[in-house]
Parts: structure tokens; sequence; C-alpha cells
């Protein structure tokens, strides 16, 4: 296993256009973590799976934000109506319950 | 809520000092903390966890420690070198009922100089 995956690693959009990102964790990991990064801040919390069960959300995840996980197994991201505010880095981990978790390498949202 | 705290913000040091990143949280009721690195425009690659029934762990030039009662880590680093440069951010998760999430603190920028 080569660890958490996301794709794209990059992605430029038009304001108001949907977005979409995609997270493989580590195969036996039943959580999974979305994180939202800017630039010279720590991530913030957006959405958390155990399983395929999305358990709590961040108010930062307003309703043009929506995560899945299907089958307990990747998860997607959309982002909908993009503004220029939702540009930032989108992390996702993984770990088996509270042990530890793993990152993948980002993918950098900018909106234009 | 859990705030994390981390100082200095940013740290510059000749090649071979040792150092120390601290961490502090304001909720003691942990159940991990883990310290990560992270280097410009990449992702967070883990360096350390260590469970709040422990005191301290080691991975090769890097031991952090963890008091919880106080809230309080630190990361030392021995003998640093310019690849050490990055940005350490240390995070904390409470516990199966609480621990939905991880705190972060917003980093402490290393810059180590040749």
């Amino acid at each position: 296993d080569t660890g958490v995956s996301q794709d794209p690693r990059h992605k430029i959009t038009k304001r108001g256009q949907n977005v979409t990102f995609r997270c493989d964790p580590i195969s036996e990991h039943n959580r999974l973590y979305w994180y939202r990064q800017t630039l010279g801040q720590g991530p913030e919390f957006l959405t958390y799976f155990q399983n395929e069960a999305q358990l709590e959300k961040s108010r930062l995840l307003s309703d043009r934000f929506s995560a899945e996980r299907p089958k307990g197994s990747f998860s997607t991201l959309e982002i909908q109506r993009t503004e220029q505010g939702d540009s930032a880095m989108y992390l996702c981990a993984s770990s088996l319950e509270l042990a530890e978790a793993f990152f993948g390498q980002g993918t950098r949202l900018t909106v234009v | 809520k859990q705030e994390v705290t981390q100082i200095p913000a940013a740290l510059s040091v000749p090649e071979g000092e040792n150092l120390v990143l601290n961490c502090s949280f304001t909720d003691s009721a942990i159940y991990n903390l883990q310290w990560f690195r992270q280097d410009p425009g990449k992702g967070l690659t883990s360096l350390l966890l260590i469970q709040s029934s422990q005191r301290e762990q080691t991975s090769g030039r890097l031991n952090a420690s963890l008091d919880k009662s106080s809230g309080r880590s630190t990361l030392y680093i021995a003998a640093s070198q310019p690849g050490d440069s990055a940005t350490y951010l240390c995070a904390v998760i409470g516990s199966l009922d609480t621990g939905n999430q991880f705190y972060f603190g917003t980093g402490t920028s290393l810059t180590v100089i040749p």
C-alpha cells in the first residue's frame, strides 16, 4: 500500500463551476477525514467518515460542499458553484480508529 | 472547543543545533497527540504519535514529550540539518466518544541554515 492518494493534485477552475476531488485511503483504515488549509494556517476540519457513515461536518462545510464515501472505501468531496474563497489546499487523511493518521499530498484548488 | 497553540511561529537556527518546538492545548482530555511535518505545497507527513498514556516517543533524531495534565507537548530535534527545514504541526484528537477530528496548531516554520 502506498499510502493515502488524492486526485487531482492541482485544479484550476472558474468561479461558479463545480469541482470534485477524490481520496483513496489506506485500505484497512476505517476513518477518513477531509481538511482544508489556507496559506500560513493549520488544517481546518471539514468532515469525517467512519466506514461509509459521515458522522460529523464542520460549520465550514456549507451547503455547496458535499462529501461521500460509498462502501467505506474511497471518498469524494464536491464543491458546487465555486467561489474565490474556496481556493485552498484540500487534504484527506485516514486512520484505523484513533491510531496514527496519514495524510495524502493534497489537492490545490485555485478559483479564478 | 479544543484550541492548539504552537510557539514559536518561526525559528531559524544554524545547522547542528538542537532545538525545541512547543505545542499547547486547552482541553487535556485527549486520546492522542501527533506531530507532523509539512514541506511547502505538500501534504502532511507523520513524524510521531504519542498516546495519552505515554510520556514520550522517539524516532531517530526526534523526541516528542507529552504532559497531558498541563496541556503541553514538545518536539526536540537533535543535531538539526538543512533537510529539517519545513513547517512542523502538532494535532490532538479526543477520545472515542469525542474524537471525531484532529485539532491543529498553526505550525512552527523551521529554517536550518547550512
